[in-house]
């Protein structure tokens, strides 16, 4: 069953601009983890939060965890047009080995 | 690069067909993975090994016949395939279960 779901599916938004994606997951985790596919590639891994850490940074990026309401959001600040991808969020739930992820979404940055 | 290679990176097969996908990691790790993905769908796990052992199957049809003779390959049988099967098929690896996966560039399967 699937344990993460990203909202929005897509989202367009102008160069520059932040880009904002949330994460919704189901069960208790021992961390959740952001990644980035560009269109028929593989996922690159862009971070990643434990479930006692409650914000972190990389760069650009900045992703909170909210354990309480089971959430998780990634910021992608000044946005740029290489940053047009598909983000996805990635659970693993407590005393599992594996990811579990989500549907995703589908970022566009308009130059 | 991730560190993760993956051959072919384009396969079109026929549903009578047998062929192999075959994974490589050179990062030293203890998992790997095969995953699918469809349009439309969130990433499928499909099976999963740790230190050459399956500890993970997702209830993959038998046509799909996964192999690891040790922690840095990992191969994807195929054998009459139906085209649903068609999709984008990813591999990785990771440390151990819970942490980073790295993931290969993936094989594009287009089963006719």
């Amino acid at each position: 069953s699937q344990q993460g779901e990203e909202d929005p599916q897509a989202l367009s938004i102008q160069e520059g601009e932040n880009a904002t994606m949330n994460c919704s997951y189901k069960t208790s985790i021992n961390n959740l983890q952001w990644y980035r596919q560009n269109s028929g590639r593989g996922l690159v891994h862009l971070i990643l939060i434990r479930s006692n850490e409650r914000e972190k940074h990389s760069g650009r990026l900045r992703v909170t965890l909210d354990t309480s309401k089971k959430s998780s959001s990634l910021l992608i600040t000044a946005s740029r047009a290489a940053d047009t991808a598909s983000y996805f969020c990635a659970t693993v739930p407590g005393g599992a080995q594996k990811l579990v992820f989500g549907q995703g979404t589908r970022l566009t940055i308009n130059p | 690069e991730t560190g993760v290679t993956q051959t072919p990176r384009h396969l079109v097969m026929g549903m009578t067909n047998k062929k192999s996908l075959k994974c490589e990691q050179h990062l030293g790790h203890n998992a790997m993975y095969w995953y699918k993905q469809s349009a439309k769908k969130p990433l499928e796990l499909m099976f999963v090994y740790n230190f050459k052992e399956q500890t993970e199957n997702n209830s993959v049809p038998s046509r799909f016949s996964p192999e690891c003779p040790n922690s840095s390959h990992l191969f994807l049988h195929l054998h009459t395939l139906q085209p649903e099967d068609s999709a984008l098929y990813l591999c990785a690896s990771s440390q151990d279960g819970q942490e980073t996966q790295y993931f290969g560039p993936g094989t594009r399967l287009l089963v006719l």
